[in-house]
């Protein structure tokens, strides 16, 4: 069973540039969430999509959007990049909304260097 | 504001020794706690859980302890292993309402030969 997959893994981009990053989740898995890890603030929560719907969203300014696709599979776009964007972003999927007994696996991330 | 906190940032632990990890959380309304692990350059990996109405939960080497009263967790790891060398993270979420985890901000391990 393949696990979750995310690309591309490493990126760099200019200041005032977009990205969009993408998370394949497990397959049947319907929640997906992302965070981003930065050092010494460990892992912070962006958004929760589950069945196509934003169901949380985290403390981040509307720069970082997302949404969900009816495969589950998941995308975040960042506009108008900052240096302090640079962070692994993690996506984490999860059968049903990540809490209960719904363990949340995650992928490699990818690694955001923004210059 | 950081409603979950591992303020030991690293430990060093000799193999075959007890590692002890601690975390401490400010809400109140957490409701159910998890352990996950992370090596470098992969995403962190489930450990262990515990909900707030137990006080215990073990899994083989494993074991995280609840305080509610004291808002603290701690995972023991008995014996450590080389391969336990990670960076732990603490996280703690609310069921029914904002099911989302807040993690803290992780604490480095690293088991001695």
């Amino acid at each position: 069973k393949a696990g979750v997959t995310q690309t591309p893994r490493y990126l760099i981009k200019t200041r005032g540039q977009q990205v969009t990053l993408s998370c394949s989740p497990i397959s049947g898995h319907r929640s997906v969430s992302w965070y981003q890890q930065t050092p010494g603030q460990g892992l912070q929560f962006l958004f929760e999509y589950f069945s196509e719907t934003q169901r949380n969203k985290g403390n981040f300014p509307g720069r970082f959007s997302g949404r969900q696709f009816s495969n589950s599979r998941s995308e975040m776009n960042v506009s108008t990049l900052e240096l302090g964007d640079s962070a692994l972003y993690l996506c984490a999927s999860s059968l049903g909304p990540t809490g209960g007994n719904t363990e949340a696996f995650f992928g490699q991330g990818t690694r955001l260097t923004v210059v | 504001d950081q409603q979950v906190k591992q303020n030991s940032p690293s430990l060093s632990v000799q193999e075959g020794r007890i590692s002890i990890l601690n975390c401490d959380y400010t809400n109140s309304m957490f409701d159910y706690f998890l352990w996950y692990k992370k090596y470098p350059a992969e995403g962190p990996t489930f450990l262990i859980s515990i909900s707030s109405i137990k006080d215990k939960n073990e899994d083989g080497r494993f074991t995280v302890f609840l305080n509610k009263s004291a808002k603290h967790l701690s995972l023991h790891i008995v014996p450590s292993q080389p391969g336990d060398s990670a960076v732990y993270f603490c996280a703690a979420y609310l069921t029914g309402t904002a099911s989302k985890l807040t993690f803290g901000t992780g604490t480095r391990l690293q088991v001695t030969l």
